[in-house]
């Protein structure tokens, strides 16, 4: 079974930093990997979703890498803002389960002014 | 450009009562998907329907029931609502198909459940 692990599981930058979140997967058979943000209260918001075949997908301020062998993926965000604040899920798909999302737990994310 | 729509989007319930979430997606996608998603558990699969006429169990299947009713309609019941039921359910779906697609889900906007 595919278990997604994300580090750290809260965190609280000052507004302008440069910050990583990081996602582990234990199944490095994978078909692709989404990344996805949610707002307390809220449903799930697409980030960004990297192939297979792919080593990284920018978006904006975003940019996410996959590296499969190692099987980590890493969420950059460029100059954070407050409205960045939110919780990020990494989520792995894999064949199993008619391709299901396996998600990790989030990262909470703090941006203050 | 409706996508995923889920119905209701709040409930309470007494224990032992029970209801159907229904869900219906307009993107012509062959796979569904049902998720809970609790504080510190993330979202758990608890069934799948990887096509028109097929479902399957998925990591949480247990005190649930499904109906894939069509391409467009995959709904969620619970015969007799526990409190451990108390969650928010998410509805996905996905074109499974390996043509030109990626595979990405597409979720709807949850439905809260509280059951007393």
């Amino acid at each position: 079974k595919q278990e997604v692990t994300q580090i750290p599981a809260a965190l609280s930058v000052p507004e302008g930093e440069n910050l990583v979140l990081n996602c582990s997967f234990t199944d490095s058979a994978i078909y692709n990997l989404q990344w996805f943000r949610q707002d307390p209260g809220k449903g799930l918001t697409s980030l960004l979703l990297i192939q297979s075949s792919q080593r990284e997908q920018t978006s904006g301020r975003l940019n996410a890498s996959l590296d499969k062998s190692s099987g980590r993926s890493t969420l950059y965000i460029a100059a954070s803002q407050p409205g960045d604040s939110a919780t990020y899920l990494c989520a792995a798909q894999n064949s199993n389960s008619g391709y299901a999302l396996n998600f990790g737990k989030g990262t909470s994310l703090l941006v203050t002014p | 450009n409706a996508g995923v729509t889920q119905t209701p989007k709040f409930q309470v319930l007494k224990t032992g009562q029970s209801m159907t979430l229904q869900c219906a997606q307009d993107m012509n996608h062959n796979s569904m998907y049902w998720y809970r998603q609790d504080p510190g558990m993330g979202l758990r699969l608890i069934y799948y329907s990887a096509s028109e006429g097929t479902t399957d169990k998925g990591e949480v299947p247990n005190g649930y029931n499904v109906s894939r009713l069509n391409k467009r309609e995959f709904s969620l019941r619970l015969e007799s609502a526990a409190p451990s039921q108390t969650s928010v359910y998410f509805c996905a779906s996905s074109e499974r198909q390996i043509t030109r697609v990626t595979g990405e889900l597409f979720f709807g906007e949850g439905s809260r459940l509280t059951v007393l």
